[in-house]
């Protein structure tokens, strides 16, 4: 299996809140993905990098942000957690950027 | 933009009968396409992909799929079903996104059940 480790696997939070969750890598890949799961929505992506300090927004990436200071630390923010934002939240790593990616164990989120 | 439909949201079957689990997409070009296991409680795991070789793929735990170009479906099949194949399916294109990168699209997941 990939070296993926997403934390915390678990999280309650309240409305308005903000929230970090942690995605590290130990493959050195270039590319990292955070998605969100809902049911009947499948993976929607929220934001990506395709490098140290290169980021760009995802088709849901409203209400959050993310960083990535090293190629292996990926960090997703929810500024002001929604009860909206209540989902898991899964991060992917990709060698090439050109198709599949490996998947974290996910972090389910419940804001309250 | 790249689409894809899964068209069962739930599949049934009885240990040892085969399994289909459909997939149709959308695309502008030749595409890449994927499907994805999920067990509970877990992450996700590639089952297997096509990238524009062979039109019958070949993946983990004795399922395949076939990219049929004229149906734009690609369904995953299983001969024999097998209790531990019970879990969630996504079917995935992947997309081509801003400065040559690519993301991928999934259906909405086709749950399957399988019963002694």
């Amino acid at each position: 299996d990939a070296g993926i480790t997403q934390s915390p696997r678990h999280k309650v939070t309240e409305t308005g809140t903000p929230v970090t969750l942690r995605c590290h890598q130990t493959e050195n890949h270039r590319y990292m993905y955070w998605y969100r799961q809902d049911p009947g929505h499948g993976l929607r992506l929220i934001h990506y990098s395709y490098g140290v300090k290169d980021t760009d927004k995802g088709e849901v990436s409203d209400g959050y942000s993310v960083s990535r200071s090293k190629t292996e630390d990926f960090l997703l923010t929810l500024e002001s957690a929604t009860s909206s934002q209540t989902s898991v939240y899964f991060c992917a790593i990709s060698e090439s950027g050109e198709g599949y990616a490996f998947f974290g164990q996910g972090t389910r989120l419940t804001v309250v | 933009a790249q689409s894809v439909t899964q068209l069962d949201s739930h599949v049934s079957v009885s240990e040892g009968t085969p399994v289909l689990l459909r997939c149709n997409y959308s695309s502008s070009y030749s595409p890449s396409l994927f499907w994805y296991v999920q067990h509970p409680n877990k992450g996700l795991q590639l089952l297997l992909k096509y990238t524009s070789a062979a039109t019958l793929v070949k993946g983990i735990n004795g399922f395949e799929a076939e990219f049929k170009k004229s149906e734009t479906s690609f369904h995953l099949t299983k001969p024999s079903a097998h209790m531990s194949d019970a879990a969630e399916y996504f079917c995935v294109v992947s997309d081509r996104i801003s400065g040559g990168y690519n993301k991928l699209i999934f259906g909405a997941g086709t749950r399957l059940a399988v019963h002694p």
